[in-house]
C-alpha cells in the first residue's frame, strides 16, 4: 500500500525559509519509474505544481519558482524534502507531495495535505 | 493565470451528461497524456482519467476522457449529486526542462 504524507511547520513568517518533507512508504524512490512533486493549493484556488525528483535524481522547477526552491531525497529514509526561500504571504496554501503518473512516472497517489500559513 | 485553460464552472441535473473542456498547446497537451483530477472539499486530488481516456480501477465508466490536438475533455454522463466537486485537468509540458501544468479548475454543480 503506497502512501505519502506531508510534514513541517503550519506557520512561518514572511522572509523565512520554509522545509516541507514528504515521508513515503510502500515504493522506493530508487525503483525506476517512481517520481514524486509537490504541488500546492492557495485557499480556494487552484492547483499549481512546484517541483518533481526522480529515481535517478532529475529534478523538475516550476518556471516562476525555481530560484526560491530545491528538492531533494533520502531513500535510506524514504523522504523528500522541498524548501522554499523567501516565504511570502502569498504562499499561504495547503501543500502536497504527490506522485503523478504521466509517461515516465507510474502510479498516482497523493498525500492529504499541509496547511502552512505566511503571517508575522 | 494557469497554462491549461478551464471553464471556471460547469452545471447539470441528475442523470445528465456534462462535459469539462481543457485547453492547452503543442508543448503539453500536444505532446504529452493528459490527466483529470477530481477534487471534493477538504480532500487531495483523486485521479479520474489518465492517458487521456484511461479510468483507474475504481473510478466509474460514467467519467471518460478524450483529446484531440492540443485540447482535452472529460465527460460526465449520469451525473450524480456525489459528482459535485472541482475538476483540474494536467499534462506534463516540454518547455524549457519540463514541468507539470494544471487547469484553472472547474467547479462543477449538481442542480
Amino acid at each position: 500500500q503506497v502512501t505519502l504524507r506531508e510534514s513541517g511547520p503550519a506557520l512561518v513568517k514572511p522572509t523565512q525559509t520554509l522545509t516541507l518533507t514528504c515521508t513515503f512508504s510502500g515504493f522506493s524512490l530508487s525503483t525506476s519509474g517512481m517520481c514524486v512533486n509537490w504541488i500546492r493549493q492557495p485557499p480556494g484556488k487552484a492547483l499549481e505544481w512546484l517541483a518533481r525528483i526522480d529515481w535517478d535524481d532529475a529534478k523538475y522547477y516550476s518556471t516562476s519558482l525555481k530560484t526560491r526552491l530545491t528538492i531533494s531525497k533520502d531513500t535510506s529514509k524514504n523522504q523528500v524534502v522541498l524548501t522554499m526561500t523567501n516565504m511570502d504571504p502569498v504562499d499561504t496554501a495547503t501543500y502536497y507531495c504527490a506522485r503523478i503518473r504521466t509517461i515516465s512516472c507510474s502510479g498516482d497517489y497523493w498525500g492529504q495535505g499541509t496547511l502552512v500559513t505566511v503571517s508575522s | 493565470q494557469s497554462v491549461l485553460t478551464q471553464p471556471p464552472s460547469a452545471s447539470g441535473t441528475p442523470g445528465q451528461r456534462v462535459t469539462i473542456s481543457c485547453s492547452g498547446s503543442s508543448s503539453n497537451i500536444g505532446s504529452n497524456p493528459v490527466n483529470w483530477y477530481q477534487q471534493l472539499p477538504g480532500t487531495a486530488p483523486k485521479l479520474l482519467i489518465y492517458s487521456n481516456n484511461q479510468r483507474p480501477s475504481g473510478v466509474p465508466d460514467r467519467f471518460s476522457g478524450s483529446k484531440s490536438g492540443t485540447s482535452a475533455s472529460l465527460a460526465i454522463s449520469g451525473l450524480q449529486s456525489e459528482d459535485e466537486a472541482d475538476y483540474y485537468c494536467a499534462a506534463w509540458d516540454d518547455s524549457l526542462n519540463g514541468l507539470w501544468v494544471f487547469g484553472g479548475g472547474t467547479k462543477l454543480t449538481v442542480v
